[in-house]
């Protein structure tokens, strides 16, 4: 099985500075197709996890445009360009190549 | 809009079985795949697996053989079913959509305690 491995696991960030989670799969996530299968996914305190990225660097409805993401490889990046108090939470990078799909192991984000 | 509301939350004694349902609504229900997730308290979601609305084909992870995902497309609605329950099956249970958006159920808490 593919094994996705975040760092850091917390993070504490000042409002308005940027933050940054890395994200490592154990193997190519580039899919027959052509595309890579890497999502990132934000989970609010008692939410439902809500997509924000798919196929590594493409917003989800409605996400703000301080959300991005990117890769080198098998090495993913999501970027908060300035946090803001909502952002708290816990993100995972979520692999959708290969079955059965998986998540990361989860960053904290907390306001400093 | 889409929207995926799920049933209540659960009580079960190990080696029982729970059933979950999730009830889908805004959109054409046989287009879709539904997926499960469960997620342990304090743990990253796992993928469970899905079953295609249209034809009802599933596939699951290997790690949950003992559930079964099927669908009622006259209702609408998709279900997991969960045998042999443990303590560790203690969980949120989520369903999902995720082509053309990611669209989620509120989840359902399923309690295994004896």
């Amino acid at each position: 099985d593919v094994v996705m491995t975040q760092s850091p696991l917390s993070l504490s960030v000042t409002l308005g500075q940027p933050a940054s989670i890395s994200c490592r799969s154990s193997q190519s996530l580039v899919y027959s197709d052509g595309n890579t299968y890497l999502n990132w996914f934000q989970q609010r305190p008692g939410q439902s996890p809500r997509r924000l990225i798919y196929q590594v660097s493409n917003r989800d409805s409605g996400v703000p445009d301080r959300f991005s993401g990117s890769e080198s490889g098998t090495d993913f990046t999501l970027k908060i360009s300035r946090v803001e108090a909502e952002d708290v939470g816990v993100y995972y990078c979520m692999q959708a190549t290969h079955w059965p799909y998986a998540f990361g192991q989860g960053t904290k984000l907390e306001i400093k | 809009q889409v929207q995926l509301v799920q049933s209540g939350a659960e009580v079960r004694k190990p080696g029982a079985t729970v059933k979950v349902s999730c009830k889908a609504s805004g959109y054409t229900f046989t287009d879709y795949a539904i997926h499960w997730v469960r997620q342990a308290p304090g743990q990253r979601p796992e993928w469970m697996g899905w079953v295609n609305a249209g034809n009802g084909d599933t596939r699951y992870a290997p790690k949950f053989h003992r559930a079964t995902i099927y669908t009622v497309t006259s209702a609408s609605t998709a279900y997991l079913e969960l045998r042999d329950l443990t303590l560790e099956d203690t969980a949120v249970f989520y369903c999902a959509r995720t082509r053309n958006g990611s669209y989620w159920g509120q989840g359902t808490l399923v309690t295994v305690s004896s």
